[in-house]
C-alpha cells in the first residue's frame, strides 16, 4: 500500500486565489511527522512546512498552512494568495516513528499558477 | 550560511562506466542523506549517515551503489558499472541532528544520464 498518496497529478489556480493540494498518508505509528516540499523547475527541494502527529494546532508558515486531519489521515497544503512563483511540483512526505529519519515521499502535484 | 551543494550538476556517462557524485552538507549538520528521483516520481531514500554511527544503507538498490562520508563533512555516492536504469536525479540532504522532527535541507541535485 502507498504510504503517501497525492491524488492530483496537476492543478491550476488563478493568481491571487487560494489552492489546496491533497495528501493522505498511511501509518500505524502514533508518532510521525509530515512535511511539504516545493520543487521548482530548477530541481531543488525547498522545505515549506512541518506538522508533528502530536501537534494540536495546524502548522502555518506565511502563505502556507497545513490542514491536518488526523482521523482522516490527511495533511493537505493550503497556499493562500497564489503567486506566479508558486508554479512548481509539490511533494508531501512523512517520517514514521520517533527514531526514524527516512522521508517517504508521495508522487507529487504539479501546480500551475495562471496570471 | 551556504546551503547543501552538490557536484557535478549534470553527468552524462556511458553504460558500464563508474561515476562519483559529491555532496557538501550545511556546516554543522551531523546527518546526511542521499535520495534518488526518477523522472516524474517522488524521491526514494538511498542511504543515511549520522555522525560516526554506521550508515543506514537499506535503501541502496544494488551492490553497485556505495557511499562514504568523512566525519561530518563531504559525502560521495559511487555507482559502479552504471546501467540505463540508474538515470535519475540524485539529491543529497542534510539536517542538524538526524532526529524525527529534524528538517532535511536539500541540495540542487545531480542529474545523471546513462547512455
Amino acid at each position: 500500500a502507498q504510504k503517501i498518496t497525492q491524488t492530483q497529478p496537476g492543478m491550476f489556480v488563478q493568481e491571487k486565489e487560494a489552492v489546496t493540494l491533497d495528501c493522505t498518508y498511511d501509518t500505524s505509528d502514533q508518532s510521525y511527522g509530515l512535511f511539504w516540499y516545493k520543487q521548482p523547475s530548477s530541481g531543488e527541494m525547498i522545505f515549506l512546512i512541518y506538522q508533528g502527529s502530536y501537534d494540536e494546532q495546524n502548522a502555518t508558515e506565511g502563505r502556507y498552512s497545513l490542514n491536518f486531519q488526523k482521523a482522516r489521515k490527511s495533511a493537505n497544503l493550503v497556499i493562500s494568495a497564489s503567486q506566479l512563483g508558486d508554479s512548481a511540483m509539490y511533494f508531501c512526505a512523512m517520517r514514521e516513528g520517533w527514531s526514524s529519519y527516512k522521508l517517504i515521499f508521495g508522487s507529487g502535484t504539479r501546480l500551475l499558477v495562471r496570471p | 550560511g551556504a546551503g547543501v551543494s552538490q557536484s557535478p550538476s549534470n553527468k552524462v556517462t556511458e553504460k558500464g562506466k563508474d561515476v562519483e557524485l559529491r555532496c557538501d552538507p550545511i556546516s554543522g549538520h551531523t546527518a546526511l542523506y542521499w535520495y534518488r528521483q526518477r523522472l516524474g516520481q517522488g524521491l526514494e531514500f538511498l542511504i543515511y549517515f549520522q555522525g560516526n554511527s554506521a550508515p543506514d544503507k537499506s535503501g541502496l538498490p544494488s551492490d553497485r551503489f556505495s557511499a562514504e562520508r568523512t566525519g561530518e563533512s563531504v559525502s560521495t555516492l559511487t555507482i559502479q558499472r552504471t546501467q540505463q536504469e540508474d538515470s535519475a536525479v540524485y539529491l543529497c540532504a542534510s539536517s542538524l541532528l538526524g532526529g524525527s522532527t529534524d528538517t532535511q535541507y536539500f541540495g540542487p541535485g545531480t542529474r545523471l544520464t546513462v547512455l
